[in-house]
């Protein structure tokens, strides 16, 4: 009963470095997201996925890229990292974009830009 | 999609039931309203969701008013493991996005 697995857990960037947050649900799950959540504040949703081959901004989408490689995979991309881009990052996903089905989420991962 | 408002923190004895309430006074009729919650450093977990008849699940039960303005998720038997915090979701059933606003902090207390 994997989920939602995202790698890695933890990450210690300096400015300017890039990196790609992996993302990836066994559930079969057409639409997928990214949030981030900053300290006392609650998700905010960066990019998502209604189904493979497309992608639209959210909230926050500045700064990131993504790319659904497939339908199990959904990735993020810093490619010049930012101090304000320190945060905890949520991957979920859902059986339909669409419908009424729920979000399951992943543990995260916590990024730090120094 | 409409906007919720909830406590902050409530407090809950052990082995009492919960009731958290939200406050959806501009709901439409086609959104739907969801319950997570978030334990401290884990991802948000999905508890319950609701049109408009109530529901119950082996996590908690969802009761919506009748004129769905607001509504009340129940722990029927708090444990120190439900401590969390709680978001009540209202969103419509396409786009798939889910605003979070800050939720309750509920915390059990033995």
């Amino acid at each position: 009963n994997a989920g939602v697995t995202q790698t890695p857990k933890f990450q210690v960037l300096k400015t300017g470095q890039s990196m790609t947050l992996q993302c990836a649900q066994d559930m079969n799950h057409n639409s997928m997201y990214w949030y981030r959540q900053d300290p006392g504040m609650g998700l905010r949703l960066i990019y998502y996925s209604a189904s493979e081959g497309t992608t639209d901004k959210g909230e926050v989408p500045n700064g990131y890229n993504v790319s659904r490689l497939n339908k199990r995979e959904f990735s993020l991309r810093l490619e010049s990292a930012a101090p304000s881009q320190t945060s905890v990052y949520f991957c979920a996903s859902s059986a339909q974009g669409g419908s009424n089905q729920p979000q399951h989420f992943g543990d995260g991962t916590r990024l730090s830009i120094l | 999609d409409a906007k919720t408002t909830q406590p902050p923190s409530m407090d809950c004895a052990e082995g009492r039931a919960a009731n958290l309430p939200c406050n959806h006074s501009t709901i439409s009729g086609n959104e739907y309203v969801y319950w997570y919650r978030q334990i401290h450093s884990q991802g948000p977990q999905y508890i319950i969701h609701g049109l408009k008849n109530n529901e119950t699940n082996e996590m908690a039960s969802l009761i919506i008013t009748e004129d769905r303005k607001s509504s009340t998720l129940i722990l029927p038997h708090a444990t120190l493991r439900d401590t969390a915090v709680y978001y009540c979701i209202v969103r419509r059933n396409q786009g798939g996005k889910l605003i979070f606003g800050q939720g309750t902090e509920l915390s059990v207390k033995p």
